[in-house]
């Protein structure tokens, strides 16, 4: 089966810089995406890596190394606003061949910024 | 351009009870799916659908939740003899054909079973 580990809380004060680190074990991979969700909110999509490496968009980005199966979302300058859950998320091959597949989420992190 | 949009926003019902959820997902997005929220927790996968059709059922907590799809568009989640613990925030998403396409949520229906 498909599994994500992340942690359940982190907090940081305004401006500073925090990682919020997920690691999963699939049998198959397509790809590590990340949602942010305010409280009483919907989920809405930040960032997806297919490729090792860091992407970057504005204040957050998001890196992969698939041969560690770990990936890190990096959120700069904390803003009060950036205070949410954050769920990295894959896909599940099991359904993947000839459409999407299922998005299976890790438990989600969440984030307190302080002033 | 408009969103997930999900109806009614809150339910509250007897337990027992039967409940519909509906779900309209963004014009042109062919794959729906629908996932359950309890407060503070993540987000449990129930059912997928791909057009009409569900290649994963995987995550119905019993067979008592049954859902369908009609015209590639609107979904139901219908929970027959609702229980207490059926009690969360049921969230719809939908997206686009490629494999890397986000998922864009819906609002959720906040269901409560007194």
């Amino acid at each position: 089966g498909q599994s994500l580990e992340q942690p359940s809380e982190v907090t940081a004060v305004e401006g500073a810089i925090v990682q919020i680190n997920c690691t999963y074990q699939t049998s198959g991979f397509y790809g590590l995406s990340w949602y942010q969700q305010h409280d009483g909110g919907a989920p809405t999509f930040l960032s997806y890596n297919a490729l090792d490496g860091l992407e970057e968009t504005g204040r957050f980005s998001s890196f992969l190394s698939r041969s560690d199966s770990y990936g890190y979302l990096l959120l700069q300058e904390l803003q009060m606003k950036d205070s949410a859950s954050y769920f990295c998320a894959v896909r599940d091959p099991v359904n993947y061949g000839g459409s999407q597949g299922n998005l299976i989420f890790g438990k989600g992190t969440k984030l307190s910024v302080k002033p | 351009g408009a969103g997930v949009s999900q109806s009614p926003s809150n339910k509250v019902t007897e337990k027992g009870k039967d409940v519909e959820l509906r779900c309209d997902p963004i014009s042109g997005h062919t794959a729906l799916y629908w996932y359950r929220q309890s407060l503070g927790q993540g987000l449990e996968f129930l059912i997928y659908f791909q057009g009409n059709s569900a290649p994963d059922k995987s995550g119905l907590p019993s067979d008592r939740f049954s859902a369908e799809r009609t015209g590639g568009s609107v979904s139901t989640l219908t929970i027959q003899r609702t229980q207490q613990e059926d009690s969360a925030v049921y969230l719809c998403a939908s997206s686009g054909d490629r494999g890397n396409s986000p998922l864009h949520f819906g609002n959720g229906t906040r269901l409560t079973v007194t």
